[in-house]
């Protein structure tokens, strides 16, 4: 089975601190994702890579970054957390090239204060 | 650009009841399809696909046929059950073109009462 594993499953930080949210997934998978997810905003893309050293912004990338220097692992980093930042992070993988689905991790719960 | 258009919740059904939930796609080409489920305080969870005009994807009683005449993907259930409630998703993957990112529809909140 596929498994997306995020690094916590809640969190909490302070104004001002710098985050790092952490997804490693263990099937060799090209692709990777950053989604937040927000109460009557759905599911949100922020940044995507399609391989190693490789990063795309999505819709909403203002205020992270992501790091994705090995194949199985995409780091999402909160350079200065804000309140506004508090959501549901949601990290997701899939095959190269094909049309096939994202498997996704757990969840981590963020919550800024 | 892709669009995913689903029908908007909640949706309140008793344990038994016949489930749709309508979803319509704006697409270039013709996409694969899903439907994702997320359980409280969980991920997404592939529910089921269909990746070719006509197929019919099932899983757990769920079934959901893609329709290219009138570009739909409707999710139903004959008889929904307590453990159903959730949050299910519907989303596209263009075939054409390069990219691989799922777009969603905003969600359809199903609570589903004994």
């Amino acid at each position: 089975d596929v498994k997306v594993t995020q690094s916590s499953r809640y969190l909490v930080k302070r104004t001002g601190e710098k985050v790092f949210l952490e997804c490693v997934q263990d099937m060799d998978h090209e692709n990777m994702f950053w989604y937040r997810q927000d109460p009557g905003l759905g599911l949100r893309l922020i940044y995507f890579s399609y391989d190693v050293k490789m990063k795309e912004k999505g819709d909403i990338p203002e205020g992270y970054s992501v790091s994705r220097e090995k194949k199985e692992r995409f780091s999402l980093i909160l350079e200065s957390a804000s309140t506004n930042q508090t959501s549901m992070y949601l990290c997701a993988s899939s095959k190269g090239h094909s049309n096939t689905e994202a498997f996704f991790g757990q969840g981590t719960r963020l919550t800024v204060v | 650009g892709d669009s995913v258009t689903q029908m908007e919740g909640p949706v309140t059904l008793s344990e038994e009841a016949f489930l749709t939930i309508n979803c319509t796609y704006t697409a270039t080409g013709y996409p694969s399809l899903f439907w994702y489920v997320q359980y409280p305080g969980e991920g997404l969870q592939l529910l089921l696909k269909a990746t070719k005009a006509d197929d019919k994807g099932s899983n757990k009683g769920f079934e959901a046929t893609y329709r290219k005449e009138t570009t739909s993907f409707h999710l139903e259930k004959g008889s929904v059950q307590v453990s159903d409630s959730a949050v299910y998703f519907c989303a596209l993957i263009p075939l054409s073109g390069s990219a691989r990112q799922l777009t969603f529809g905003s969600g359809t909140q199903l609570t589903v009462l004994p």
